[in-house]
């Protein structure tokens, strides 16, 4: 069973241009998370979707940042002007619809962004 | 908010040594622990984790015990070899809340 992918691994782009980011989740795997983990810090929350849907976007740090599962399948998370804080490595995780069971998420191995 | 604290990296350690990473968090309730790891050019992969207090959790001769009295996970391992050599996070989430809460991460190398 393939695992969760990410793409690209690596990204360097300037500041004020657009980068998306790309998440195949586990194959059946109805919950899709993002986290970003910046300069050697903690890894943080960005959102979760639910197939198709954001169930919580309590973590996307501001509207330059836009998450999207079209069909409940891959996701994408576009930045939109590209500052440089945004630079990081950028996680991706899935894991399986469970009703008040805590699921493992399974993640990616990330995607690291550098903005110039 | 729920916050996790691990203690401060680089850890490095010589082969067969003991090990201890330091984690205590801050959270309402009943959360549940984890202790996810990072190798290098690889993803994070959930480690161990334990749901209620007194839980221990153990996975490659690594263990962490639920302790709600001190509210902390420590993660222990006896003997620890080269192949340990990662970064590990500790982190928690709440059942109807799924996102993970992760501490700082703790970069732990072993020389032979």
């Amino acid at each position: 069973e393939a695992g969760v992918t990410q793409f690209p691994s690596h990204s360097v782009i300037e500041k004020g241009q657009t980068v998306t980011l790309r998440c195949d989740p586990i194959s059946g795997h109805d919950n899709l998370y993002w986290y970003r983990r910046v300069m050697g810090k903690e890894i943080k929350f960005l959102l979760h979707f639910v197939k198709e849907s954001k169930q919580d976007e309590s973590g996307m740090p501001n509207n330059r940042f836009l998450a999207e599962r079209t069909g409940g399948t891959y996701s994408t998370l576009k930045v939109q002007p590209a500052e440089l804080e945004d630079s990081g490595v950028y996680f991706c995780a899935s894991s399986q619809s469970g009703t008040g069971v805590i699921e493992t998420q399974y993640f990616g191995p990330g995607t690291r962004l550098l903005v110039l | 908010g729920d916050s996790v604290t691990q203690m401060e990296g680089p850890v490095t350690l010589s082969e067969e040594a003991f090990l201890t990473i330091n984690c205590t968090y801050t959270a309402t309730g009943y959360p549940s622990l984890f202790w996810y790891v990072q190798y290098p050019g690889e993803g994070l992969q959930l480690l161990l984790k334990a749901t209620k207090a007194d839980d221990k959790g153990s996975n490659k001769g690594f263990e962490a015990t639920y302790r709600k009295e001190t509210t902390s996970f420590h993660l222990e391992k006896g003997s620890v070899q080269v192949s340990d050599s990662a970064v590990y996070f500790c982190a928690l989430n709440h059942q109807g809340a799924q996102k993970l809460v992760f501490g700082q991460g703790t970069r732990l190398t072993i020389n032979p």
